[in-house]
């Protein structure tokens, strides 16, 4: 069983609509969250990070669910610019060999 | 800052060819890590290095070697290369005991013939 599990998407969806992204990870003992956007051929850059209270940044809102063990990343009002994959992030422990990838989730936002 | 560097951008090479990758970090970053990225696939850690002097194999190291030999620079080294390494490599490094966010080069995109 993968540590990390995401819907490889596509999702397609049209501007300012809302859209929604699960991950699951299969470890209880995980520590900390983070969503990841990766652009076409770029590297993975920083989204936000999933605390246990949620956090939101703009249009984007990030939550954790320990006791289903997912987290989720809402984007409002999708712009054509939010067009990436997005990659989920968990940490076991301190370590970089604790670090887990999901696959990503492909989304096209259409005018 | 430049942040994480990688060379080279693009690399064909033939099988049984050795060559390095090279990476850079200018954050004084304890972690740095090296990745692989194939369709389908996510992100497979390679090798990783918790500080200069220390390594350690990751999901996916056969076929590869690293050094540490500086806080900065942690280059990869393809030591026979197989097409099954054609992939986009990817060197990452993070500070704050590992569990803060992590930055990433801007990728090596191997072709192994």
């Amino acid at each position: 069983r993968k540590e990390v599990e995401q819907d490889p998407g596509p999702f397609n969806v049209p501007e300012g609509a809302t859209v929604a992204f699960n991950c699951t990870y299969s470890n209880s003992a995980s520590q900390s969250f983070f969503w990841y956007r990766q652009d076409c051929r770029k590297e993975p850059k920083l989204l936000m990070s999933v605390y246990s209270s949620g956090n939101e940044d703009g249009r984007f809102t990030a939550q954790l669910n320990r006791a289903s063990q997912y987290i989720s990343l809402l984007i409002r009002d999708s712009k054509l610019s939010d067009s990436a994959t997005y990659l989920c992030v968990v940490i076991l422990k301190t370590g970089a060999n604790n670090l887990f990838f999901g696959t990503g989730t492909r989304l096209t936002v259409i005018p | 800052n430049a942040g994480v560097t990688q060379t080279p951008k693009f690399q064909v090479l033939k099988t049984g060819q050795s060559m390095t990758l090279q990476c850079a970090q200018d954050m004084n970053h304890e972690y740095m890590s090296w990745y692989r990225q194939d369709p389908g696939m996510g992100l497979r850690l390679i090798h990783y290095s918790v500080g200069a002097g220390i390594t350690d194999q990751g999901e996916v190291p056969n076929g590869y070697n690293v050094s540490r030999s500086t806080t900065e620079d942690f280059p990869l080294r393809l030591l026979s290369a197989a097409p099954s390494q054609t992939s986009v490599y990817f060197c990452a490094s993070t500070g704050g005991g590992g569990y803060n966010e992590q930055f990433f080069g801007p990728g090596t995109r191997l072709t192994v013939l």
